[in-house]
């Protein structure tokens, strides 16, 4: 299956900044996602990235908390906004290829906000 | 109904021994079930998927059961190794969408 890797791979922030967690896939695929993993839980679907449009985010999590780029098939990048101690979690973008395909995941972000 | 239900949230076995991994679920829509591993550290692997045309699929030494009608599917692993010990998620999804909705984990530790 394809390869995911994001970057940075750890962080640790100040409350109130903003932080921008990078996806990169080795090949195309059809759908991104990006979830959240708070320490020791399971992962939450925060939002499905869109390529060329708007992402679709889940209930409970919105744009302005979360701004989500994905310019082609194979990039995407997730922004955590004016974060709190709340935030720090694990953030895990994943790969799509489309029916019959599975879902992959990269390695994870792990963000720790003080 | 957008809950899966996963139990026990933490497994300790013998090595050798079977693990078992239970999930139950509410939305009938739900029609691809996956599980995944993962270690600390890492994110989660694809192990083993089933979609409900069959009630059981068999990969090596995982064999997820499945039955449509109680909306429950299991994950077993036969002659658990230490390496398996990790932690274990049952998921589901419906149609192409790809939004995987996750159970709430089993840490499974196989003991020497």
């Amino acid at each position: 299956s394809a390869v995911i890797s994001q970057k940075p791979s750890r962080d640790i922030c100040q409350r109130g900044t903003s932080l921008t967690i990078q996806c990169q896939v080795d090949s195309q695929v059809t759908m991104m996602f990006w979830y959240r993993q708070q320490p020791g839980q399971s992962l939450t679907l925060i939002a499905t990235a869109n390529q060329g449009s708007e992402a679709t985010y889940e209930s409970g999590f919105v744009i302005d908390k979360f701004p989500i780029s994905r310019p082609n098939l194979t990039f995407s990048t997730l922004t955590v906004s004016n974060m709190s101690p709340e935030d720090s979690s694990i953030y895990l973008c994943s790969g799509f290829p489309g029916q019959g395909g599975e879902q992959f995941f990269g390695p994870g972000t792990r963000l720790t906000v003080l | 109904q957008q809950q899966v239900k996963q139990s026990p949230q933490s497994l300790i076995v013998q090595k050798g021994g079977i693990s078992i991994i239970n999930c139950a679920y509410e939305n009938t829509a739900f029609d691809y079930f996956p599980w995944y591993q993962q270690f600390p550290g890492k994110g989660p692997a694809l192990l083993i998927a089933i979609r409900p045309d069959v009630s059981e699929k068999k990969e090596g030494r995982f064999t997820i059961s499945f039955n449509k009608s109680a909306k429950q599917f299991s994950l077993h692993i036969m002659d658990s190794q230490p390496g398996d010990s990790a932690t274990y998620f049952c998921a589901a999804s419906s149609g192409n969408t790809g939004k995987l909705i996750f159970g709430q984990g089993t840490t499974l530790q196989v003991k020497p």
